[in-house]
């Protein structure tokens, strides 16, 4: 079974800092994809980053990139120029894809709140 | 295009009583899965859906089943209601398939079990 762990329950950082968001997986499989999604306060989550695993190059999306650690089994979030409206939940999660297609259901971890302050 | 939709918002059941929530994916997306969200336990996988048919399963005990109509609209039910059901359970669609993890998620049915 896999595990995703994210260390920091909440951070805090000014708008315009650049801020970084931890998450550590467990797995024994080579097949799978990591994402980070975002749940603002009472609205949908949303799909902020994927990586697929057997590509080496770090994931960007306009200010939100990875760096995606496979050996250390590490995929960290970084927002750039955070803005007011970054405010949110955000969760590292993890699927498996199997070899003869389908996948698994996403695996969440506990998510990080993070705070933008004016 | 309208996101995905689901039905009731909020609702509140007592113990032993039984819950059906249902989901109209973004049109065109025929992957339905579902996820319940808990305070203690975290985002959880429950089913997923595709052409009617249940896909995969996660850990959770028979009184949570689900359906998916041909209209790639889905239902999923919870009988006998316990305490601990109490949760925000999230829908989310896929075009092709959940399996590129790409999920877009409703707003989620909030229910309280007394």
């Amino acid at each position: 079974a896999q595990t995703v762990t994210q260390s920091q329950p909440e951070m805090s950082v000014q708008e315009a800092e650049t801020v970084t968001l931890s998450c550590t997986y467990d797995t024994s499989e080579n097949n799978y994809y990591l994402f980070w999604y975002k749940q603002p306060p009472s609205r949908q989550m949303i799909l902020v980053i994927r990586q697929e695993a057997y590509k080496q190059q770090n994931a960007t999306e306009n200010r939100f990139s990875v760096n995606f650690q496979k050996a250390a089994k590490s995929f960290s979030l970084k927002i750039s120029d955070s803005q007011l409206g970054d405010t949110a939940m955000y969760f590292c999660a993890f699927m498996n894809r199997r070899s003869g297609g389908g996948a698994d259901g996403l695996t969440f971890g506990k998510g990080t709140h993070l705070i933008i302050q004016p | 295009k309208a996101g995905v939709t689901q039905t009731p918002r909020y609702l509140i059941k007592t113990r032993g009583q039984q819950v059906t929530l249902s989901c109209s994916p973004i049109s065109g997306h025929r992957s339905v899965s579902w996820y319940q969200q808990t305070p203690g336990q975290g985002l959880q996988f429950l089913f997923e859906y595709f052409s009617e048919t249940q896909r995969n399963k996660g850990n959770f005990p028979g009184r949570f089943s689900g359906r998916q109509f041909s209209n790639s609209r889905s239902e999923m039910n919870v009988s006998t209601l316990e305490l601990g059901d109490s949760a925000l359970y999230l829908c989310a669609s896929n075009r092709l398939g959940a399996n590129t993890g790409e999920l877009f998620f409703g707003e989620g049915s909030r229910l309280t079990v007394l």
